[in-house]
């Protein structure tokens, strides 16, 4: 079975700092790989994601994220960080079958970002 | 409203009792996850439908779960007799289902508590 492994339960970093989130999946198939980013009292959303192509992705606000395939790692990174990126952020995977994709989460990294 | 809307925000229950969580997904998406993310935990997938079918209900934990969506549209997880292990917070996700590489989109979820 699928599994993914999010290393740091919580982060905490200054403004400014670079971040790097580690992600690794299990399964040695093809793949799409997700970042989902819950701010607080908000609801889950799409950061950034990978299907094929390109191993480096671009998100949204900032974020990237590089696909090493030979080491079934999807790390998150951001150059420097604010403090309105204060919040938890999961790493996922899923196997495409059959028309759907059905998400296998990792257990989220706590980023808290100290001004 | 635009997004994935889900009722009630909390339920508190007790032990044995049986409850009944709602999903509106997104006006026009034909797909719909419900997933349950506990305490500490990333969400983890209980059931896919694709229209009013379920087209895979491989993470409903026990026979006590169980989802429909009658009109294709609104979708509704029963749970019978439950149980304080069931305490976690329900989501629901809705994508267009036109291709497995659909965005899904989170509703903000029904925080159950089972005393």
């Amino acid at each position: 079975a699928q599994s993914v492994s999010q290393h740091n339960h919580h982060v905490i970093l200054s403004e400014a700092a670079s971040l790097e989130l580690g992600c690794n999946y299990s399964y040695g198939g093809t793949v799409n790989l997700f970042w989902y980013v819950q701010y607080p009292g908000q609801h889950l959303q799409l950061l950034l994601k990978y299907f094929s192509g390109d191993p480096l992705v671009k998100g949204i606000k900032g974020f990237e994220a590089e696909f090493i395939k030979s080491k079934f790692s999807f790390n998150l990174r951001k150059p420097s960080v604010q403090w309105s990126d204060t919040a938890e952020y999961f790493c996922a995977v899923t196997q495409f079958s059959g028309g759907y994709n059905k998400l296998i989460f990792g257990a989220g990294t706590r980023l808290a970002v100290h001004p | 409203g635009a997004g994935v809307s889900q009722t009630p925000s909390n339920k508190v229950t007790e032990k044995g009792k049986y409850v009944e969580l709602r999903c509106d997904p997104i006006s026009g998406h034909t797909a719909l996850y419900w997933y349950r993310q506990s305490l500490g935990q990333g969400p983890e997938f209980l059931i896919y439908f694709q229209g009013t079918g379920a087209a895979d209900d491989s993470g409903l934990p026990n026979d006590r779960f169980f989802a429909v969506r009658p009109e294709g549209s609104v979708s509704t997880l029963k749970i019978q007799r439950t149980e304080r292990g069931d305490s976690a917070v329900y989501l629901c996700a809705s994508s267009l289902g036109t291709s497995g590489n659909d965005e899904q989109f989170f509703g903000p979820g029904t925080r159950l508590t089972v005393l």
